[in-house]
Formats: structure tokens, C-alpha cells, sequence
């Protein structure tokens, strides 16, 4: 099974700081990687998929990067409505892991 | 615009199966463009995929929950249904259903709200 591991588990930010978040992949997963956010008592909204490609209606704020096995989710601009977890989902022959999670908090 | 449901009891005695179904409006389940699956979320804790189907009935579940899970689909009902047997406290969750765009690379775009499923004698 490939493991992901995302890091940190959790970031203090402020409104406006530029956010990066890290996962990676126990072994290559090419670009078969997504990006979700969860807000509080919500389902998962897909934010990227296929590492880099941004799902319609998402804010250009939003952008993500890597291959093999490093990936990163990077917010140019945290907005208020930005505070939520985010979970990186990897995609293998017909298996899909998540990451543990990281939760974007106000600092 | 598509939407999917979860449907099913919210509460499973230790022991017994637990049966969810996801109901797919403003769409249809028989599309070759997806794929359909169920994830967990334990309170508090991460998500976990459990299993995805092709409208063909072609299944593929999580190794660690693979001999307790069962994926089904009803075309003619456009629902997908989920069992899991053998449930203990440890399966107590929010499930969720969502579509797995194709190729299955492009992430899980459109998810049900949820259901929590307590296991609990």
C-alpha cells in the first residue's frame, strides 16, 4: 500500500500569509495526487487533481506542484474563509490513500 | 446538477452489518465518464477510502477492509450500495459517497453530505 504523509498536521497563519502544505508519497505516484478541503461538519471539496490542475471554480489563490513523491498545496493569499483541513489523496491501480490531514488555523 | 445521498440505519449493534446505499440524482450512474465510491471519516480523524464501482459492477475495495466490505450497484435505481460486516466500535464513522472522475486520476469531485453510522449495542 503507498502511505502519504502530510506535514505539518497543523499551521497558524494569519489573513494574507502565503501557506504551504506538504505531502508525500511512500513511493511514486507520478502526478496521480489531489488536493481536498474540509470544513467543519462538511464533505471534502476537490481543490487540484492531477497534481497541479485546479478544479473549476476554485480560487486562483489556490495552486499545487510536484511529482513523483513530493507534493505541495501553497495558498498565495489566506482568506477567512481559507481556515479549514486540508487532505492530500494519492491514486494507484485502482487504490486510493489519503493523507492524515492538515488543519489550517487563525493565529 | 448531480447530488448523491446517503441513506441508511445510523446506528449497527456490534457484530451485525452495516448497509448504506448513495442515491445519484440530476444524473446518471451508468455513465462511462465515472466511477462511484464510499469513504469514512472517524470522529475527529482523517479519511479513509473503503471502495469504488464501475456502473459495469467492477469493484475495488481497501486491502485492510476488504474481506468485511461488499460494493454493489442498481443501475435501474441509479444508487450504489455499501456493506461492511462484522462491524465493532471501530467502524463508527461519517460515510460518504462521491463520484471518482475518469481517468481515476482526476480526484473525487462531487460528494454526499454524509451519514453517521454509530456501532453500539
Amino acid at each position: 500500500d503507498i502511505q502519504m504523509t502530510q506535514s505539518p498536521s497543523t499551521l497558524s497563519a494569519s489573513v494574507g500569509d502565503r501557506v504551504t502544505i506538504t505531502c508525500r508519497a511512500s513511493q511514486s505516484i507520478s502526478s496521480w495526487l489531489a488536493w481536498y478541503q474540509q470544513k467543519p461538519g462538511k464533505a471534502p471539496k476537490l481543490l487540484i487533481y492531477k497534481a497541479s490542475s485546479l478544479e473549476s471554480g476554485v480560487p486562483l489563490r489556490f495552486s499545487g506542484s510536484g511529482s513523483g513523491t513530493e507534493f505541495t498545496l501553497t495558498i498565495s493569499s489566506l482568506q477567512p474563509d481559507d481556515f479549514a483541513t486540508y487532505y492530500c489523496q494519492q491514486y494507484n491501480s485502482y487504490s486510493w490513500t489519503f493523507g492524515q490531514g492538515t488543519k489550517v488555523e487563525i493565529k | 446538477q448531480l447530488q448523491l445521498q446517503e441513506s441508511g440505519p445510523g446506528l449497527v449493534k456490534p457484530s451485525e452489518t452495516l448497509s448504506l446505499t448513495c442515491t445519484v440524482s440530476g444524473g446518471s450512474i451508468s455513465s462511462n465518464s465515472y466511477y462511484w465510491g464510499w469513504i469514512r471519516q472517524p470522529p475527529g480523524k482523517g479519511l479513509e477510502w473503503i471502495g469504488s464501482i464501475y456502473y459495469s459492477g467492477r469493484t475495488y475495495y481497501n486491502p485492510s477492509l476488504k474481506s468485511r466490505v461488499t460494493i454493489s450497484v442498481d443501475t435501474s435505481k441509479n444508487q450504489f450500495s455499501l456493506k461492511l460486516s462484522s462491524v465493532t466500535a471501530a467502524d463508527t464513522a461519517v460515510y460518504y459517497c462521491a463520484r471518482l472522475l475518469s481517468p481515476l486520476s482526476s480526484g473525487m469531485d462531487v460528494w454526499g453530505q454524509g451519514t453517521t453510522v454509530t456501532v453500539s449495542s
